[in-house]
């Protein structure tokens, strides 16, 4: 079956970090560039980021710029995205998906960032 | 905030045709693709037109995608009571280099 399924979120104080990671089966995922997006409680969608398929090249919003980093691993079809620096309005479900423009959706991860 | 503007909120009776517009600028919908989403009350988006006005695998021919210079639209027809959900466009933007969502337009089915 084709999926992705994120896992990595949850609770994080501010200033703290978190890797979200995000698994890819049932199609050639190194074929693939890759994206992440996010939606805080009751808003509508964010796009953050997204990475070439080699991997060479990555792409951030101004939001996350220098706070976020996406990579992959085409040899476990995983994609993956260390957060750092989270502040309260970084909280939202986090989405990866497949090429940018999301052909291919997770479920979503939720991350709170809250003391 | 977001750049590419949406009605946010439109609705229909059923067996109606109701469109949702999608606004944008050159270095976006004036340049590249239109891409539309469709989301369910709790669940995850789903790819229902890309390229302005393809459908994946599943969708029925009710859903279409056009588009005129900045804008884009996305027409419902013989609209059912499951399509009441929330509709996002997106497309890719040269000058930030990024994606843009829309800010969604919540369709209520009367």
């Amino acid at each position: 079956e084709v999926q992705l399924l994120e896992s990595g979120g949850g609770l994080v104080q501010p200033g703290g970090s978190l890797r979200l990671s995000c698994a890819a089966s049932g199609f050639t995922f190194s074929s693939y560039a890759m994206s992440w997006a996010r939606q805080a409680p009751g808003k509508g969608l964010e796009w953050v980021s997204a990475i070439y398929s080699s991997g060479n090249s990555t792409y951030y919003a101004e939001s996350v710029k220098g706070r976020f980093t996406i990579s992959r691993d085409n040899s476990k079809n995983t994609l993956h995205l260390q957060m750092n620096s989270l502040r309260a309005e970084d909280t939202a479900v986090y989405y990866c998906g497949r090429a940018w423009y999301f052909d291919l959706w997770g479920r979503g991860t939720l991350v709170t960032v809250s003391s | 905030q977001s750049v590419l503007t949406q009605p946010p909120s439109a609705s229909g009776t059923p067996g109606q045709r109701v469109t949702i517009s999608c606004s944008g600028s050159r270095s976006n919908i004036g340049s590249n693709t239109v891409n539309w989403y469709l989301q369910l009350p709790g669940m995850a988006p789903k790819l229902l037109i890309y390229s302005y006005n393809q459908r994946p695998p599943g969708v029925p021919d009710r859903f279409s995608g056009s588009n005129s210079g900045t804008s884009a639209s996305l027409a419902i027809s013989g609209l059912q009571s499951e399509d009441e959900a929330d509709y996002f466009c997106a497309a890719w933007d040269d000058s930030l280099n990024g994606v843009l969502f829309g800010g969604g337009t919540k369709l209520t089915v009367l």
